[in-house]
């Protein structure tokens, strides 16, 4: 059974620190990861899709490894800003026939201070 | 619409009370998800429709739970008899591809109190 798991699960840093969150999974059989953001009271957005052939994914200050044979995926924020604070989910879809769901991660909830 | 749209945004229900969720998807998206939130956790999957067949509904907690997307597009999720343990958020996400994978975009969710 594929269990997602985020450490750390709160994180506090100053404005314009360089940060990683990390994202572990125990099979490694899977189609693709997302990481996503959530704002209090709000939904997910998606932020990175690495599709499993992929290494990593980048888009502005993000950027976003996996490394499947480990079950391991880094979320790199680069001069971490306010408004970057939020909770940062990390989200995976395995391959077993007839599974179709994202099976996600409790999420790492980061505070930017000003 | 620009995004996944869901109603109501909140509801209060009275224990033992049947509710119905909704869920309008991005237009032309194949794939649906349903998934409950219970605060401070991250999203756990409910069911999965590829257009209006249910694929996967393997994380329905129990037979007082009901998802159906009809004509491929609309989604509702009822539960019927509410207790308390249902109190959460239920979020619906869309995708435009199947079981290959796309970027999945989410609803705002509906956020349920049962009392």
């Amino acid at each position: 059974k594929q269990e997602v798991t985020q450490i750390p699960a709160a994180l506090s840093v100053p404005e314009g620190e360089n940060l990683v969150l990390n994202c572990s999974f125990t099979d490694s059989a899977i189609y693709n990861l997302q990481w996503f953001r959530q704002d209090p009271g709000k939904g997910l957005t998606s932020l990175l899709l690495i599709q499993s052939s992929q290494r990593e994914q980048t888009s502005g200050r993000l950027n976003a490894s996996l490394d499947k044979s480990s079950g391991r995926s880094t979320l790199y924020i680069a001069a971490s800003q306010p408004g970057d604070s939020a909770t940062y989910l990390c989200a995976v879809r395995g391959t077993t026939s007839g599974t179709y769901k994202y099976i996600f991660g409790t999420g790492t909830r980061l505070k930017v201070l000003a | 619409g620009a995004g996944v749209s869901q109603s109501p945004r909140y509801k209060v229900a009275k224990r033992g009370q049947d509710v119905a969720l909704r869920c309008d998807p991005i237009s032309g998206h194949v794939s649906l998800f349903w998934y409950q939130q219970a605060l401070g956790q991250g999203p756990e999957f409910l069911t999965y429709f590829q257009n209006e067949a249910q694929l996967d509904k393997s994380g329905l907690p129990s037979d007082r739970f009901f998802a159906e997307r009809p004509e491929g597009s609309v989604s509702t999720l009822k539960i019927q008899r509410t207790q308390q343990e249902d109190s959460a958020v239920y979020l619906c996400a869309s995708s435009s591809q199947g079981i290959s994978g796309n970027t999945i975009y989410f609803g705002e969710g509906s956020w349920l109190t049962v009392v």
